[in-house]
């Protein structure tokens, strides 16, 4: 499976929408990117995943680049609630729910 | 959406005592659960695949004669710590995907082991 790369913190004001970012360069044509966040001392929660086309649900959005080479999760509201560990982590095709997970980016949300 | 449910949420055991964990699927059936095991301030690893029906898949450096998982039925899946020690107190995750491939994968609440 590829790594990501995604930056250790952000900070986001509350209310803003908040761009998490994700690097997967070598990220092969099979290989799914999939969000996962992790609220302190609780299991990590599902967000989005995608192929090569954007997703949007409920929680965010998910922006693939044309490449695949990056994407961008984005919560267009950013609350106290989502202040959490965000992963982003790629998995092959026939993915069975194995994932292995990175450092992430630790989301700030601030008043 | 679909729960994964573990049990117990927490846990305080005497060294060299065994501790099981168990994850359960509540409203899907699992052929494949994966443990994870969690250490203050950092991420997730992956100790092993639980496979239904058979043995299960250890990942590199975790010792499956210390961490057995038994995975009985499609429902259920147990991590048993065996002859716990403190270095084992962390905090245990177990997760689940449906059947249907390249779906998202469930989380239990996670299980977190102290051994005094």
């Amino acid at each position: 499976d590829a790594k990501t790369t995604q930056p250790p913190s952000m900070d986001c004001a509350e209310g803003r929408a908040a761009n998490l970012p994700c690097n997967h360069s070598t990220i092969s044509g099979n290989e799914y990117v999939y969000w996962y966040r992790q609220i302190h001392s609780q299991g990590p929660q599902y967000i989005i995943h995608g192929l090569k086309n954007n997703e949007t649900n409920e929680m965010a959005s998910l922006i693939i680049t044309e490449d695949r080479k990056s994407s961008t999760l984005i919560l267009p509201h950013a609350t106290l609630r989502d202040t959490a560990v965000y992963y982003c982590i790629v998995s092959g095709s026939g993915n069975t729910g194995k994932l292995i997970f990175g450092q992430g980016t630790t989301l700030q949300v601030k008043p | 959406g679909a729960v994964v449910s573990q049990h117990p949420s927490w846990v305080i055991c005497k060294s060299g005592t065994s501790v099981k964990i168990e994850c359960r699927s509540l409203d899907f059936q699992a052929t494949t659960m994966f443990w994870y095991r969690q250490f203050p301030k950092q991420s997730l690893m992956l100790m092993a695949t639980s496979n239904e029906g058979s043995k299960a898949t250890y990942e590199q450096g975790v010792e499956k004669d210390k961490f057995l998982i038994n995975h009985a039925s499609l429902t259920l899946s147990t991590l048993t710590v065996t002859s716990a020690h403190p270095e084992d107190s962390s905090f245990y995750i177990c997760s689940a995907q449906g059947q249907i491939l390249n779906t998202e994968a469930f989380f239990g609440q996670g299980t977190r082991l102290t051994v005094v």
